[in-house]
């Protein structure tokens, strides 16, 4: 049982270069969630998904865009990499809204 | 509105001696409670959740907290640290009025254990 998948597990973008980071989860959980973490400051969550076509904005989801077309999949896109993307990225999915949150292993992103 | 604070950005014990990890929330309504850890380089796992079944919740790895209504906390304890425990701590609680249950983080608490 592969859990919560998230490739690549590292990435150098120069700013204004866009990429996809990928996330698939083998657990059929209705739920994804797309965080963002920055030293010293926690989760922030960018976009989620409570079912496959149904994606909607978390706290952060400037410069970010999502698509949910499978249960499985939900990959989260940069458009134009700008220096303040420079995060650790993970994925998380549940199976309904109070049962706990299975996370990736992360991708570190930087921008330069 | 709900929220989490984490007092201790940094905390270092001796191998063998208690853990005391800060967690103070902030809710409207009964919430839901979990600790996670994190380890190197890796996504945070579960530690254990609080669902209102119990107040003294028990985790993985000799980790329990207790949920105290009268003071909004829901510290993280282990009797006797281990050098494995070193790692960061995060509090969280659901959103109930955001995200469909997304969770809410609090800064996270780093874990030093010294020999």
């Amino acid at each position: 049982n592969a859990g919560v998948t998230q490739t690549p597990k590292f990435r150098i973008l120069k700013i204004g270069q866009s990429m996809t980071l990928q996330c698939t989860q083998d657990m059929n959980h209705n739920y994804m969630y797309w965080y963002r973490q920055d030293p010293g400051m926690g989760l922030k969550l960018i976009y989620y998904s409570v079912g496959a076509g149904i994606t909607d904005k978390g706290e952060v989801p400037n410069g970010y865009n999502v698509s949910r077309s499978t249960t499985e999949d939900f990959p989260l896109r940069l458009e134009l990499a700008a220096p303040s993307q420079t995060s650790v990225y993970f994925c998380a999915s549940r199976v309904e809204g109070n049962s706990p949150l299975h996370f990736g292993n992360g991708t570190r992103l930087t921008v330069t | 509105a709900q929220s989490v604070t984490q007092l201790g950005s940094h905390v270092s014990v001796s191998e063998g001696a208690l853990v005391l990890l800060r967690c103070n929330y902030s809710s409207s309504v009964p919430p839901y409670l979990f600790w996670y850890v994190q380890y190197p380089n890796q996504g945070l796992q579960l530690l254990l959740k609080y669902t209102s079944a119990a107040t003294l919740v028990k985790g993985i790895n000799g980790f329990e907290a207790e949920f105290k209504k009268s003071e909004t906390s829901f510290h993280l304890t282990k009797p006797s640290a281990h050098m494995s425990d070193a790692a960061e701590y995060f509090c969280a609680v659901t959103n109930y009025g955001g995200s469909q249950g997304n969770l809410i983080f609090g800064k996270g608490t780093k874990l030093s254990v010294k020999p």
